[in-house]
């Protein structure tokens, strides 16, 4: 079965306005990290975040382990982040095998 | 600093013609490397990862190659490309993971 999924698919918001991407785990973690995928296809890191909460910016990642999920909360959304948010986890012993989720489309519009 | 960098950054090659990927490290010693592709509008998907120079680990199989000649450089390649091979290619380190700017690869 799939071993990380995201949700929601994708988004639509208006400016200013928050959102909150879930991704959720069927295997255990020990590591996770959020993306962003540029519309160009480039990845840019967000967070490395084996637990708990981090903050940079106006983005915001809280990972529980136990509950195998993480969130990424994106507060007064612009138009520049539109793209697609992926998280990805390490799934086998020794970190070598990462698989990522299908990934939340935002479209952030004016 | 540091970086990864891929190349070429583009790629339009005809069904059969061979193909090869590169990444170079610069700035992180000894990195786990790794290879990833990505269809339009698909899911990243791991192919390859080495953690030590000579030796690469398939994941997914695609009728694709790598090696990794030195500690800081990884290649991709094939001898004959299918349409299938289409896509995005993107060369990364960890941990934790980083990636390069990718190559587009568009078989014809």
């Amino acid at each position: 079965g799939q071993q990380v999924q995201q949700s929601p698919a994708s988004l639509v918001l208006q400016e200013g306005e928050n959102a909150e991407l879930q991704c959720n785990f069927s295997t255990s973690l020990n590591s996770m990290q959020w993306f962003y995928q540029r519309p160009g296809g480039s990845l840019v890191s967000l967070f490395y975040n084996p637990s708990g909460t981090k903050h940079s910016g106006r983005l915001t990642s809280t990972t529980v382990i136990k509950e195998r999920r993480s969130s990424l909360h994106i507060s007064s959304s612009q138009t520049t982040d539109s793209g697609t948010y992926l998280c990805a986890l390490p799934v086998n012993t020794g970190n070598y095998k990462y698989v990522f989720g299908a990934g939340t489309r935002l479209k952030v519009i004016a | 600093a540091q970086t990864i960098h891929q190349w070429p950054v583009a790629e339009i090659k005809a069904v059969g013609s061979p193909l090869s990927l590169g990444c170079t490290i610069k700035g992180k010693s000894s990195p786990n490397l790794y290879w990833y592709w990505q269809a339009t509008g698909g899911t990243l998907q791991q192919l390859f990862y080495s953690i030590t120079v000579g030796q690469v680990e398939s994941v997914v199989q695609l009728n694709l190659s790598a090696s990794r000649p030195k500690d800081d450089q990884f290649i991709l390649s094939t001898e004959k490309l299918l349409l299938s091979h289409s896509g995005f290619y993107l060369c990364a380190w960890s941990p934790p993971l980083y990636f390069g700017a990718g190559t587009r690869l568009s078989v014809l």
